[in-house]
Formats: C-alpha cells, structure tokens, sequence
C-alpha cells in the first residue's frame, strides 16, 4: 500500500512528557499537511511544508509544537510538555503541488491521549 | 479568508430515503469544494470535489453535489441510503495556494 501512513495509531501520555508522531507522505508528493482534530469538530490547519521548507503555521501551533520534515519525505510533529488540551487526533496528509486540484490524501492519524 | 459552515451536525435518516447534507462557503476568489468522509477510527477519504468544471459533481459510492455559485453552497445528496453510509461528512474549501479548510461536520446516521 502506498497511501499515507502515520505512526504510532495511539498514544497515552502524562501531562508534562514529550510526544513525537511520524507521517510518511505518498512518495511523489511534494507536499506534507499536519491537521488537528478534536471530538464533534472538523480538521483544523496546523502547518504545511513544501518539500523540506515549513511554508505556513497556524496560530494553533503553539511554542510547545514543531514540526519537522528534514529531507523532504517523512515528517515529525513534537509537542513538547503535553497538556490535557492537546488531546486529540494529529492528522497527517500529502498532496502534489502544482497538479490538479490540491486535494487532499490523509492517513489514518495519531490519537493522543494527554492524562 | 475562507470558511465553510455546515448546516446540521446530526442528521438522521431511514435506509432508502434521499440523504442531504448542507455545506455553505466564502470564499473571495473561485473556490475548489470538497467532501470527505470519515469512519469511526479512520482518516479521511475524498467522495467528490468541484473543480470549475461541471456544477453537477458525481462520487463515490452513489454521492453527488451541486455548486451554486448564487447560493455559494455545495450540498451533498444521495438517493437511497445504505446502512453502510453511516458516517462524518466533511465540506472542505481552499483556493489557489491556501491549506484546506474544513467544515465542523455532520454525522450521519443510518435507521432500519
């Protein structure tokens, strides 16, 4: 399979710790999307990149949050010091600039579980 | 900047009626509109997108939506329903180079 795959698929933590998710994109895609989602709301915008350049952030991405996508493939999204806010599912998706109509390919995405 | 407001966040049905569901959006220059569909514990999947082509735009599994540009809406119907379209339905907007931008969804349940 080569859609978007995003790993690990779960993640409890404590309040304080560090958590890191992966996002491996569709491998021809130039862009890599992070997006958050919380219970009974839609996708929300945290950052995108453009190859290994981080093109845009939210204002939702706080200090506490980078994100990373070093040699243009896979990516990391780091929140450091987790808060029970943070709580939610991290949602990764790929696309190919320039070609069609931007839309969207999603993985399955990274639940946290901040206690 | 763009938005899209979805009318409804439940909206149930019985198996064989006509599904509807409603998605609104701003945007100042020509959008591209988009459904997706989430399953419980999954990531999202495309059923249909408006690309400035035809207005009547057909999907997956027997979905389509309208643009109408004079009620700047995309609603999202189905003749029949199946059970197996129990599911949340996202409208989602971007243009040009901006990052898509979703709706809050509505959930759609399936009745026997």
């Amino acid at each position: 399979d080569t859609g978007v795959s995003q790993d690990p698929r779960h993640k409890i933590t404590k309040r304080g710790q560090n958590v890191t998710f992966r996002c491996d994109p569709i491998s021809e895609h130039n862009r890599l999307y992070w997006y958050r989602q919380t219970l009974g709301q839609g996708p929300e915008f945290l950052t995108y990149f453009q190859n290994e350049a981080q093109l845009e952030k939210s204002r939702l991405l706080s200090d506490r949050f980078s994100a990373e996508r070093p040699k243009g493939s896979f990516s990391t999204l780091e929140i450091q010091r987790t808060e029970q806010g943070d709580s939610a599912m991290y949602l990764c998706a790929s696309s190919l600039a320039g070609r069609g109509t931007g839309e969207l390919f999603f993985g399955e995405g990274s639940r946290l579980t901040v206690l | 900047a763009q938005s899209v407001t979805q009318l409804g966040s439940h909206v149930s049905v019985s198996e064989g009626a006509l599904v509807l569901l409603r998605c609104n959006y701003s945007s100042s220059v020509p959008p591209y509109l988009f459904w997706y569909v989430q399953y419980p514990n999954q990531g999202l999947q495309l059923l249909l997108k408006y690309t400035s082509a035809a207005t009547l735009v057909k999907g997956i599994n027997g979905f389509e939506a309208e643009f109408k540009k004079s009620e700047t809406s995309f609603h999202l119907t189905k003749p029949s329903a199946h059970m197996s379209d129990a599911a949340e339905y996202f409208c989602a907007v971007h243009s040009g180079n901006t990052p898509l931008v979703f709706g809050k969804g509505t959930r759609l349940s399936v009745i026997a």
